[in-house]
């Protein structure tokens, strides 16, 4: 069965620091596929990233990097710099293609950053 | 391009009554789902369609949700009779394709049952 675990509930930093959030999946399948979302008080999920199984490459969006590493079944997300808009509800997912398609999510990861 | 639009924003009801939610799903998305999210959990499949057939719905409690996509595009969710466990905001996603594509979603209802 599919599982997320986000094990920080909630985060605090001062603004520019850097921050990490962690998650880690279980899934019996060797195709799947990790996604971060982004959940900002307006409520509206906001997609951030999308990476496959196959694809171990660390991958960096200006202020934002992502380390997957399958070893350790991971998939961490980190803020550089992190700034006040930064502020928001963090879900990591994982989708299943050998089902339907749906998207498992963790419990999300509250950040607030403290200017 | 314009999001997933749902409607209303908030809907606060008592127990035992009916309500219903809109959807309008990303132009073009073949695929639409429906999400429960309980204050302070992640979200929770409730029902997933391709077009306008039913891929998943083996978490949606079918003694009082029931959820339709007609000409495959708009979709309505209904709860009747409402219980106070179902006071959580309802998202709305879609999606290009099927598997392992990102899923866009609306900015939800908030349901509050009294």
């Amino acid at each position: 069965a599919q599982k997320v675990t986000q094990a920080q509930t909630e985060i605090s930093v001062v603004e520019k620091e850097d921050v990490t959030l962690d998650c880690v999946y279980e899934t019996r399948d060797t195709t799947y596929y990790l996604f971060w979302y982004k959940q900002p008080p307006s409520g509206e999920l906001v997609f951030l990233i999308r990476r496959n199984s196959f694809d171990e490459q660390n991958e960096i969006s200006g202020r934002y990097s992502w380390n997957f590493q399958k070893s350790t079944s991971s998939f961490n997300f980190t803020i550089t710099a992190s700034q006040v808009v930064d502020s928001a509800v963090y879900f990591c997912a994982l989708s299943d293609p050998g089902g339907a398609n749906n998207l498992f999510f963790g419990t999300g990861t509250r950040l607030t950053v403290i200017p | 391009e314009a999001g997933v639009a749902q409607s209303p924003r908030y809907k606060i009801i008592e127990k035992r009554q009916s309500v219903a939610f809109w959807c309008n799903p990303i132009s073009g998305h073949a695929t639409l789902y429906w999400y429960q999210q309980i204050l302070g959990q992640g979200p929770k499949l409730l029902i997933q369609f391709q077009n306008n057939g039913v891929v998943d719905d083996s978490q949606l409690p079918k003694d009082r949700f029931s959820a339709e996509r007609l000409k495959g595009v708009d979709s309505t969710l209904k709860i009747q009779p409402a219980k106070l466990e179902d006071s959580a905001v309802y998202l709305c996603a879609s999606s290009l394709r099927g598997v392992g594509t990102e899923a866009f979603f609306g900015q939800g209802t908030r349901l509050t049952v009294v």
